[in-house]
This record gives C-alpha cells, sequence and structure tokens, in this order.
C-alpha cells in the first residue's frame, strides 16, 4: 500500500563510515528526487532523476552519490560521512513536474 | 535565489479557532502547493493551486492563488488537536521546473 518508502527509518553511524539509503515509489511516477531537512526543518533539493536520467543535482558534496536503478527506485549512497551530514533525508516521487509525494523519512545521525 | 517565506513562523490556537497562514515570494510562481508535516512524517499533499486567483478547499482547509502571483494563502477553520504539524508551501523554481522550493514552514500547536 505504501506509496513512497524509504529505509532505514534510523540510521546510526560513525563518522568517516559509507553509507546507503534506499526508496522505492510504487505510484508508477518517472521522476524522483532526494531532499534533505535540517534541524530547522528547512527542505532543500538534492538531487531528481527522471526516466533513471540525472536533471537536478544542486550544489551537494560529491561524497553524496544518488543512483537510480530503474523508475521506481533511487537510492542514495553517502562516502566518508560527517558529522554535518547529520539530517532527515526524504524521498520523493512525481509524475514529470508535478505534485511531489514524500516518503517518510530517513534520520541520519552521525557520531 | 528564489525564496518563499511563511508567516507566522509559529502559532498556539486553541481547539476551535480559525487559522490563517500566508506565504510569498518576490518572484511570480504558476504553480501553489501546501503540504502538512507532522513529528516523525514526511510532507503530505494537502492542495495544489494552479491558477491565480484560484480558492480551493480540503475538508476544512481552504487556500488561494494570490492574484498578483507572488503569494497563497492556507486557511484552516475549526482547528483540531490533529491539525499540528508543520504546514510548507512550495512552487517550481524559475531555474527549473523539476525544481520546487519550499517555504519556511509555519509551526502549528492547537492546545485542547
Amino acid at each position: 500500500d505504501t506509496a513512497v518508502s524509504q529505509t532505514p527509518k534510523y540510521l546510526v553511524t560513525q563518522m568517516g563510515n559509507d553509507k546507503s539509503i534506499k526508496c522505492e515509489q510504487n505510484l508508477g511516477h518517472d521522476t524522483m528526487y532526494w531532499y534533505k531537512q535540517d534541524s530547522k526543518k528547512f527542505l532543500k533539493i538534492m538531487f531528481s532523476y527522471n526516466n533513471k536520467e540525472l536533471i537536478i543535482n544542486e550544489t551537494v558534496p560529491n561524497r553524496f552519490s544518488p543512483k537510480s536503478p530503474d523508475k521506481a527506485h533511487l537510492n542514495l549512497h553517502i562516502n566518508s560521512l560527517e558529522l554535518g551530514d547529520s539530517a532527515v533525508y526524504f524521498c520523493a516521487s512525481s509524475h514529470a513536474a508535478g505534485e511531489q509525494f514524500f516518503g517518510p523519512g530517513t534520520r541520519l545521525t552521525v557520531l | 535565489g528564489q525564496q518563499l517565506n511563511q508567516s507566522p513562523q509559529s502559532m498556539f490556537i486553541q481547539e476551535g479557532e480559525d487559522v490563517s497562514m500566508n506565504c510569498t515570494s518576490s518572484s511570480i510562481f504558476n504553480t501553489w502547493l501546501w503540504y502538512k508535516q507532522e513529528p516523525g512524517e514526511g510532507p503530505v499533499l494537502l492542495i495544489a493551486l494552479y491558477k491565480a486567483g484560484e480558492l480551493t478547499s480540503n475538508g476544512r482547509l481552504t487556500a488561494q492563488f494570490g492574484i498578483t502571483r507572488k503569494d497563497s494563502f492556507l486557511n484552516i477553520s475549526a482547528s483540531i488537536p490533529s491539525d499540528v504539524g508543520i504546514y510548507f508551501c512550495a512552487g517550481p523554481s524559475t531555474s527549473g521546473t523539476y525544481k520546487y522550493i519550499f517555504g519556511t514552514g509555519t509551526r502549528l500547536k492547537v492546545l485542547a
């Protein structure tokens, strides 16, 4: 039933580690996004894929690498985690450039 | 760059009261979206607006697309405790149709 799902819900890790977050949508959408929400709750776009092609790549450290194996999946891999990477990461999807539907979020804590 | 400013930043209201909040921009938007985010959850789309002057309702929620196309308003009537959360406006950036800008959020708390 879940439209946009993310795993894991919580991720606690040490500085310097590499981690991945997975996202899947079953809405039949062709566009997927990664957002970062900081402690002040500001939502900022990081990446977007349309039909598996990267179309938005904001000013994000190249330690962050998105991968879209197919239209229904968008994963986010983060290398050499830093304290400042602690945030909630949201996946979203849309049909073309339309209304975006969000996943439940992954709360990343870097110690 | 484009920014969406929401006011008020936060509100504490009594159950049963009506709520008004707005979202303003220095640039024109062609679409306005309103989302609600509850604690520990992702934003959920409430209302989408596509035309200047448009007034759209979703239950107790009513949103309006400002005629200048630089603002939008969200009203909640007869608030209930489950209205608590952060309300975000959003609109497509001029730097790319797939890129949406989110507002700073209005945090709503309802006192029973």
